[in-house]
């Protein structure tokens, strides 16, 4: 069964690092993964998604990178901003035949101090 | 530009009652999907639908039934609420399903509280 886990489960940081938020899963049979980002009392807004045949993918101050051989990926944020204070999600997409089902992980909770 | 649609932001329900969360996507999505958010559990998929006329179950499909009533709309019943079915409950939806490396759009959730 596929498990995804993220580590830490919350982060706080000061204003202008960069900083890296990890995601792992188990079964490296995956067609793609994105990472999400939720606001406190909203839904989830896509960030990135990396097909199984990239390495990875980059939009503005966010990389995403895939290792799917070692069941890992990381995102990536330069110079933090206290804008980006979100909780991050990774999900990944099973790769079986006619699903469309994601499985998510249950998230990094960061929070950008000025 | 409203993107999905959810319908209530909130809802209170006692143990036994019965209600319908409704969804609705104005960007021609053909996939639809409903999941549920809990503390520590990260989103689960109740059901979902690949296209209009569809619909298949999910991780936690028990005390649900959906309906994908037209392309833009794909509800979620709740026939006889417990109290485990509190959570946050999510309406996604895709252009094509996932294989076809489409990102999810979500709408902004109902909280439901069963007491």
């Amino acid at each position: 069964k596929q498990e995804v886990t993220q580590i830490p489960a919350a982060l706080s940081v000061p204003e202008g690092e960069n900083l890296v938020l990890n995601c792992s899963f188990t079964d490296s049979a995956i067609y793609n993964l994105q990472w999400f980002r939720q606001d406190p009392g909203k839904g989830l807004t896509s960030l990135l998604l990396i097909q199984s045949s990239q390495r990875e993918q980059t939009s503005g101050r966010l990389n995403a990178s895939l290792d799917k051989s070692s069941g890992r990926s990381t995102l990536y944020i330069a110079a933090s901003q206290p804008g980006d204070s979100a909780t991050y999600l990774c999900a990944v997409t099973k790769g079986e035949r006619n699903t469309d089902k994601l499985i998510f992980g249950t998230g990094t909770r960061l929070q950008v101090f000025p | 530009n409203a993107g999905v649609t959810q319908t209530p932001k909130f809802q209170v329900l006692k143990t036994g009652q019965s209600m319908t969360l409704q969804c609705a996507q104005d960007m021609n999505h053909n996939s639809m999907y409903w999941y549920r958010q809990d503390p520590g559990m990260g989103l689960r998929l109740i059901y979902y639908s690949a296209s209009e006329g569809t619909t298949d179950k999910g991780e936690v499909p028990n005390g649900y039934n959906v309906s994908r009533l037209n392309k833009r709309e794909f509800s979620l019943r709740l026939e006889s609420a417990a109290p485990s079915q509190t959570s946050v409950y999510f309406c996604a939806s895709q252009l094509q399903g996932a294989l076809y490396n489409s990102p999810l759009h979500f709408g902004n959730g109902t909280r439901l509280t069963v007491t």
